[in-house]
């Protein structure tokens, strides 16, 4: 069964980083991309970024370039999205998602359960 | 720029059918495959259709979509309605390398 954990939810204050983690289990980590989306009240759902485990090739929607680093270590399974500097506009709900129908894949076809993030001074 | 329209929401009572729309513009839907995600309250999205018509297995042949090039949209519908099917529905597209979601319709099975 394929799954996609990720780590709990997060309150941090603006400028601060911060570095949450989605494992993959139940299929070959290295051969699917795994992708980032945020989800806010205000905007639905967006795309971030992509990556690819097996040789880490990165990509980016240019609504996030600059502003996230995603990244993954096949070791362990792990994809991650990191922020150096947060501001309150990042509040929001992300998932991670496997995508299918590739390469890179059309679609999300697995989603983790979810990482609140909530940034507040 | 590839944009995705739906209704904000939709309403259709228990057993009966409802069609949740999915205009596409800026480009043509029917030359980039549409999938469509339920996102029940508190939950993570998941996939009940991919590829325009297709039906990852656990979803019940009660959900189907369609393309209509006609008027450059995309449709879910969703038959015998169900109280769980009550959720949010998002359609999606991947064209010029970007993933392009609908706003998302609220459906109420009242």
């Amino acid at each position: 069964e394929v799954q996609l954990v990720q780590s709990g939810a997060e309150v941090k204050k603006p400028g601060e980083s911060l570095k949450i983690s989605c494992k993959g289990s139940g299929y070959i980590f290295t051969n699917y991309w795994i992708g980032w989306v945020r989800q806010t009240p205000g905007k639905g759902l967006e795309w971030m970024g992509i990556i690819y485990p097996g040789d880490s090739d990165t990509r980016y929607s240019p609504s996030f370039e600059g502003q996230v680093t995603i990244s993954a270590d096949k070791s362990i399974t792990t994809a991650y999205l990191q922020w150096n500097s947060l501001k309150a506009s990042d509040t929001a709900m992300y998932y991670c998602a496997r995508l299918g129908g590739g390469p890179p894949g059309r679609y999300f076809g697995y989603w983790g359960q979810g990482t609140l993030v909530t940034v507040s001074s | 720029n590839f944009v995705l329209t739906q209704p904000h929401s939709v309403s259709e009572s228990p057993g009966k059918t409802v069609i949740i729309s999915c205009a596409g513009s800026g480009g043509s839907i029917a030359n980039n495959y549409v999938q469509w995600y339920q996102q029940r309250p508190g939950s993570a999205p998941t996939i009940v259709i991919y590829e325009d018509i297709q039906r990852p297995s656990g979803v019940p042949d009660r959900f189907s979509g369609s393309i209509d090039s006609s008027s450059n949209s995309a449709s879910l519908s969703i038959s015998g309605l169900k109280t769980e099917d009550e959720a949010d529905y998002y359609c999606q597209s991947y064209a010029n390398s970007n993933w392009v979601f609908g706003g998302g319709t609220k459906l109420t099975v009242l």
